[in-house]
Formats: C-alpha cells, structure tokens, sequence
C-alpha cells in the first residue's frame, strides 16, 4: 500500500502561479497515472487532470499537471490564478496491488 | 452529456441499511467501470467500492469490506451501494463516478447523495 500526501493548504494572489505536489509514498509515481480533482465547497469533485497531465474538454489551459519521477511526484500547476479558482484540489492515483483507489489528503488553495 | 445521479440518501440508525442507486445517462453505461467515493464532514475523498462494465470484478475498500455491496444493472444504467451494519464513521456525502477507459481514475461525478448514521 502506499499513501499520496499533498500540502494541507497553499495561498497565492491573483494572476500567480501555484504549485501543489502529490508525493508517493512508496512505489514508482510513473506506475499508474495520477488524476487531479477540483472541489468548491458544497459541491461535487470533477476532474480537471487525468492520466497525469490531460485535461478534459472545458478545462482551462491554465491547468496543467506533470509528473517528476526524482521525486516520486506529481504536480498540478495553475498559472494566472483567479478568484473562482479557490478550491480543495485532490490527486488520485492506483494501486495495482490491491486495486484500490488512493486519494491525497486534498489542498486547498486560496486566492488572496 | 454524460450525467449521474444519486439517490437513496437518508438518516439511519447505527446497525441499520440503507441502499444508494445511481443512474447514468448519456453515455453507454455498460462500457464502464463504476466507483463509489464518499466523503466525511470536513474531511477528504474516501474511495469505497469498484466495479468493473460487466460486473465481474469487485473491489471494496477495507473498511466497508464484509458491510457494503457495490452492485450494478446495466438494463437499467444503474449502479447500487448496498449498505449493512452503518456505523456513525460512515456518516457523509456519497458520489458514484465513472472511471475512464484507460486510467483508474474518474471523468464525470455525480452530485453526491447524503447518508447520517445517528442513533
């Protein structure tokens, strides 16, 4: 089993660059992808990162993801921060041993 | 456009059952993998159960493993969480999710459905 252990909270102003890492615990981090999910609260996750670095249609270029294999990491990166881009932001990726699903424990970014 | 909803949701005593449903639509639902994710009060995403397109393998988390029972009809572009022996921990909002064709991971969520273990 291993864990994904995100930064509990980072803050920007608008029109920054934030950064949130997803680091893995154990195992290759390039050995199943790494998904990033997008939650307003009160409201329903939806996925704005998927198979590492693929943003799915109507996600805004300004989220990107990538992954770092020195570090054992992934990365969501959003450039020309906005207001409505205050969240909680969460990765997820697999554990072929066991099949289960396992979740970062979620950042929540805020746009000062 | 691909859309799910939840139901089934409700305030239930510890040791009891509830059953959640989601329907799907938009979408060839018996091309899919289904999860189901759920999430604490003021906590983080909790995975729960999986299911493959035709229902053949199943995965549950350990700490529902024995209680709950991820099902699916896909006559009826329905998913299902059979929920036995709810303890006060399973207290929290319940999405299902459709998984992508290639990776683990979600593409569409539904808008979630409430369940309260309290005595």
């Amino acid at each position: 089993n291993f864990m994904l252990t995100q930064p509990h909270s980072v803050s920007e102003s608008p029109g920054e660059t934030v950064v949130i890492s997803c680091t893995r615990s154990s195992g290759s981090i390039g050995s199943n992808y790494v998904q990033w999910y997008h939650q307003r609260p009160g409201s329903a996750p939806t996925t704005i990162i998927y198979e590492d670095n693929k943003r799915p249609s109507g996600v805004p270029d300004r989220f990107s993801g990538s992954i770092d294999t020195s570090s054992n990491s992934a990365s969501l990166i959003i450039s020309g921060l906005k207001t409505e881009d205050e969240a909680d932001y969460y990765c997820q990726s697999y554990d072929n041993s066991n099949h289960y699903w396992v979740f970062g424990g979620g950042t929540k970014v805020t746009v000062l | 456009e691909v859309q799910l909803v939840e139901s089934g949701g409700g305030l239930v005593k510890p040791g009891g059952s509830l059953r959640l449903s989601c329907v799907g639509s938009g979408f060839t639902f018996s091309d899919y993998s289904m999860i189901w994710v759920r999430q604490a009060p003021g906590k983080g995403l909790e995975w729960v159960s999986s299911i493959t397109s035709a229902g053949s393998y199943i995965y549950d988390a350990e700490s529902v493993e024995g209680r709950f029972t991820i099902s699916r009809d896909n006559t009826r572009d329905s998913l299902y969480l059979q929920m036995n022996s709810l303890r006060v921990e399973d207290t929290g909002v319940y999405y299902c999710a459709r998984r992508t064709m290639v990776a683990a991971g979600a593409d569409f969520w539904g808008q979630g459905t409430q369940v309260t273990v309290s005595s």
